[in-house]
């Protein structure tokens, strides 16, 4: 059963703590992205890695941080620097090999709530 | 900067009427429009691609179109059902693995 799944599905965080959100992906793709929502405004480019062991920034990264360290998982830490982490976050994956559809594909979201 | 809009935002209408979602944007430099379909407190489905190259797409009761020099797309649904409420998104990619997404239209299907 191909796909990506995002752990936990809820996720509660104190002041001051860091918080680990899980995505894994088990469809071979190369690229993995990290997306914040918010209620009104359309997602958002927090981090995106093309290949193991690289990752970028995207439009939103302060105060997040990311790992590539194997090509099926790309983990997210929300950072007691991000002063407004409560939001619903999405990862995405997708191949990047040259002439294919390039197609994103999401997992099913984490929801992060400040105490 | 890329900027999406989708309107409206809200869309209601009765069971079996065909109906259009419009998105635009702003850079007509694209390679690609996705439209994809959220329900509510779950992730993003992807429902069509349109590669910069075509003009539609088509998926069962969906067709999708592109017009890169005007900077709009539209979603058509065939047949609405209930089933097919949910939020409809789309997101073009100017590159540099980029996806600038729109706010979405919440489509309801009245039974």
């Amino acid at each position: 059963d191909g796909g990506i799944t995002q752990s936990p599905k809820y996720l509660f965080r104190k002041e001051g703590q860091n918080v680990t959100l899980s995505c894994e992906q088990n469809l071979n793709h190369d690229a993995m992205y990290w997306y914040r929502q918010d209620p009104g405004q359309g997602l958002r480019l927090i981090y995106y890695s093309q290949i193991v062991n690289d990752f970028q920034k995207g439009d939103i990264a302060e105060g997040y941080s990311v790992s590539r360290e194997k090509k099926e998982s790309f983990p997210l830490t929300v950072t007691s620097a991000q002063k407004n982490p409560t939001a619903f976050y999405l990862c995405a994956s997708r191949t990047d090999a040259a002439g294919t559809y390039n197609e994103q594909f999401f997992g099913p979201g984490t929801r992060l709530t400040v105490l | 900067k890329q900027e999406v809009t989708q309107i409206p935002a809200a869309l209601s209408v009765p069971e079996g009427e065909n109906l259009v979602l419009n998105c635009s944007f702003t850079d007509s430099a694209i390679y690609n429009l996705q439209w994809f379909r959220q329900d509510p407190g779950k992730g993003l489905t992807s429902l069509l691609l349109i590669q910069s190259s075509q003009r539609e797409q088509t998926s069962g009761r969906l067709n999708a179109s592109l017009d890169k020099s005007s900077g709009r797309s539209t979603l058509y649904i065939a047949a609405s059902q209930p089933g097919d409420s949910a939020t409809y998104l789309c997101a073009v990619e100017g590159g540099a693995n980029n996806l600038f997404f729109g706010t979405g239209t919440r489509l309801t299907v009245i039974p």
